[in-house]
């Protein structure tokens, strides 16, 4: 079985410019998240999706992170403008649904330098 | 409060000796809990996880975990080291429906031939 898939899994910006991320969750997965994880740190949920409609976004920095995922499946997580503190790992990652206690599959995740 | 505290952020042990890493939280409902490992340059591995059925539990790679509600933790612990077990491992909590899984801060393992 596949799992999930992410791209690009590196990314060099300038301050202020803008990134985009990718993610196809594994078949079948209604639920997708987007975990932002800072060096030394454990991952920070950034948003949650229950197919396209989102469960959670209270720890997304609205000002510049944008994120959807259209008719359901893939999604994709925008960061304009870049600061220097977004410099982390992006992981998207899946579960058949957001029930609490179900495994939740991560992607090898997106690694983003902000210089 | 943490929801989730790992004690020693990095652990340093020899092949072939036990591996003990350290897990607390802190939950008013039963939690599930749960163990990943993330190598250099990847994702996060689900190691194991507890959902009740059982206190001790038994992952993948020799590891396993034991779930003691009177001491509210979890440790992770494997018999005997391998050098490919060096890795980041992180404890997470989900504290029921209408809570999200929680990471804690990840301990970094060491293993010296």
């Amino acid at each position: 079985e596949a799992g999930v898939a992410q791209s690009p899994r590196y990314k060099i910006i300038e301050k202020r410019q803008s990134v985009a991320f990718w993610c196809n969750p594994i078949s079948g997965h209604a639920t997708l998240y987007w975990y932002q994880q800072i060096l030394g740190q454990g991952p920070k949920l950034l948003i949650q999706f229950q197919n396209n409609g989102v469960v959670d976004d209270s720890q997304l920095p609205k000002d510049r992170f944008s994120a959807e995922r259209l008719k359901g499946v893939d999604s994709t997580l925008k960061i304009q403008p870049a600061k220097l503190e977004d410099s982390a790992v992006y992981l998207c990652a899946s579960s058949l649904s957001g029930t609490a206690g179900n495994t939740i599959y991560f992607g090898e995740g997106s690694w983003l330098t902000v210089v | 409060a943490q929801s989730v505290t790992q004690l020693g952020s990095h652990v340093s042990v020899s092949e072939g000796a036990l591996v003990l890493l350290r897990c607390n939280y802190s939950s008013s409902v039963p939690p599930y809990l749960f163990w990943y490992v993330q190598y250099p340059n990847q994702g996060l591995q689900l190691l194991l996880k507890y959902t009740s059925a059982a206190t001790l539990v038994k992952g993948i790679n020799g590891f396993e975990a034991e779930f003691k509600k009177s001491e509210t933790s979890f440790h992770l612990t494997k018999p005997s080291a391998h050098m490919s077990d060096a890795a980041e491992y992180f404890c997470a909590v989900w504290r029921g429906s209408g809570d999200k899984l929680t990471f804690g801060t990840g301990t970094r393992l060491a293993v010296r031939p």
